[in-house]
C-alpha cells in the first residue's frame, strides 16, 4: 500500500507552545485521516481531508492537505497537558488504512 | 453502545502456547480489522475482512489465522505464540463501500509471550 512517513517521531513541548506534525508521501494520496492515541489507550478518529489544499479547523487543532495531496500536517495552537499523546496519519488504500509511525507528543506543564 | 469490544485485555503466555483474541462490534459495520502496535511504533495491519465471508492477509500476517464468524465477530489466532508476538493488539471496523468511513477502535489486549 501507499506508505506515509510521518516527521518528527517526538515531541516536547511546554504547555502553551504550539505544535506541529507532518505526514509525508511519494505519492499522490486519495484522502488522509487523523488520530489521537492517549497513553495506554486505542486510537480515536480526528479527522478526514480529501480535497486538494482543503484545510479544516477543531478548536485549537489545524489539519491541512496539500496541494499535490503528497503531504498532511496538523497543528495544534497553545498546547495544553490534554493534547499529551500520539498522534497517526493514515492513508485510505482500498479497503486497507495504511499508518504512519506516529508523533508523540509530550507537553511539560 | 459498547462499539468494539476486545477480549481478553491483558494475556500471558508461554513460547509455543496457542490463543484466540476476540473481537465484536454492534454498529452493523461490514469491515473489521486486525493490528498489531509494538511499543513506540504505529499500528500495522495483520489481515482484515472487507465484508462477512472474505478474509485477507495486511502487512503482517505471518504467525496469525483470522475467522470472521459473523458480521459482528472477527476472531485472531495465534497457533504457536512466539516472543516476537509480544505486542498490543487493536481490533477495528468501520463501514465502507462508499465514502471513507472512519475506524472504529477496541480498548486492544496486551499480550506477552515468555
Amino acid at each position: 500500500g501507499q506508505q506515509v512517513m510521518q516527521i518528527p517521531q517526538y515531541q516536547h513541548v511546554q504547555e502553551g507552545e504550539d505544535f506541529t506534525t507532518y505526514c509525508n508521501s511519494s505519492t499522490t494520496l486519495s484522502n488522509i485521516q487523523w488520530y489521537k492515541q492517549r497513553p495506554g489507550g486505542h486510537p480515536v478518529f480526528l479527522i478526514q481531508l480529501v480535497k486538494s489544499g482543503e484545510v479544516k479547523k477543531q478548536k485549537r487543532l489545524t489539519f491541512q492537505f496539500g496541494e499535490a495531496k503528497k503531504n498532511s500536517s496538523l497543528h495544534i495552537t497553545a498546547t495544553q497537558t490534554t493534547d499529551v499523546g500520539t498522534y497517526f496519519c493514515s492513508n485510505n488504500a482500498g479497503n486497507m488504512l495504511t499508518f504512519g509511525g506516529g508523533t508523540r507528543l509530550m507537553v511539560k506543564p | 453502545n459498547a462499539g468494539v469490544t476486545q477480549t481478553p485485555k491483558f494475556q500471558v503466555l508461554k513460547t509455543g502456547q496457542s490463543m484466540t483474541l476476540q473481537c465484536a462490534q454492534d454498529m452493523n459495520h461490514n469491515s473489521m480489522y486486525w493490528y498489531r502496535q509494538d511499543p513506540g511504533m504505529g499500528l500495522r495491519l495483520i489481515y482484515y475482512s472487507a465484508s462477512e465471508g472474505t478474509t485477507d492477509k495486511g502487512e503482517v500476517p505471518n504467525g496469525y489465522n483470522v475467522s470472521r464468524l459473523n458480521k459482528r465477530e472477527f476472531s485472531l489466532r495465534l497457533e504457536s505464540a512466539a516472543p516476537s508476538q509480544t505486542s498490543v493488539y487493536f481490533c477495528a471496523s468501520r463501514e465502507w463501500g462508499y465514502s471513507n468511513q472512519p475506524q472504529h477502535f477496541g480498548d486492544g489486549t496486551r499480550l506477552s509471550i515468555l
